[in-house]
């Protein structure tokens, strides 16, 4: 059963930092891509950003609103994926979704396993 | 960034309805259009991917269509279990954008 288990998450001032963590199993790993996802409270969905695997040389894509100040790396030993978030911004609070995509073929990476997701708050 | 807009963003339907939510996107994204479905409380779940494609466990009441700037997402006979908000997401260029959600509420 693939599992994507969130950690890391809480109440962080303005421009702080925080790391947060995402413990996969239940598939290999290695092979996938991984993005991160956010929701702010009542809010929609927003694509944070992604890391692909060693194949593709762990390259990253982020969204322009996160970039510069958030990387995503991966452990693939430890079978972890991990988002550190820098200078943090009110803006950013929401919940944190870590997602399996599903293949690395073009236009069919869509997300087809998501974990719980966890809440990061900055507040002062 | 290619700009997803759903219609309507709200609705609300009774039980055994057939509902249609409907996501144009900016530009032409060919057939990279993924729906899901999320419940308060709850991570999205994968629907439809390749715009028309059912993911394997998902009701066959749910079917998707559409190429290009517009999609549909079709609910034949709505379900206690489908009052939800759905969303779509465009993988033909990044960022991954998504749709704003519809809300479907029960009647």
């Amino acid at each position: 059963e693939v599992q994507l288990v969130e950690s890391g998450g809480g109440l962080v001032q303005p421009g702080g930092s925080l790391r947060l963590s995402c413990a996969a199993s239940g598939f290999t790993f290695s092979d996938h891509y991984m993005d991160w996802v956010r929701q702010a409270p009542g809010q929609g969905l927003e694509w944070v950003g992604r890391i692909r695997n060693k194949v593709n040389d762990y390259t990253t894509e982020y969204a322009a609103s996160v970039k510069g100040r958030f990387t995503i790396s991966r452990d693939d030993s430890k079978k972890s994926l991990y988002l550190q978030m820098n200078s943090l911004k009110t803006e950013d609070t929401a919940v944190y979704y870590c997602v399996r995509v599903a293949s690395s073929s073009y236009g069919r990476d869509h997300f087809d396993y998501w974990g719980q997701g966890i809440l990061v708050t900055v507040s002062s | 960034d290619i700009q997803l807009t759903q219609s309507p963003s709200f609705l609300s339907a009774s039980v055994g309805d057939r509902v249609t939510i409907t996501c144009r996107a900016s530009q032409g994204i060919s057939n990279y259009l993924v729906w899901y479905q999320q419940k308060p409380g709850k991570a999205p779940k994968l629907l439809i991917y390749a715009a028309s494609t059912l993911q394997s466990g998902v009701p066959s009441r749910f079917s998707g269509s559409g190429s290009g700037t517009e999609f549909t997402l079709t609910i034949s006979s709505l379900q206690p279990e489908d009052f939800a908000t759905y969303y779509c997401q465009q993988l033909n260029s990044y960022p991954r954008t998504f749709g704003q959600g519809t809300k479907v509420e029960i009647k």
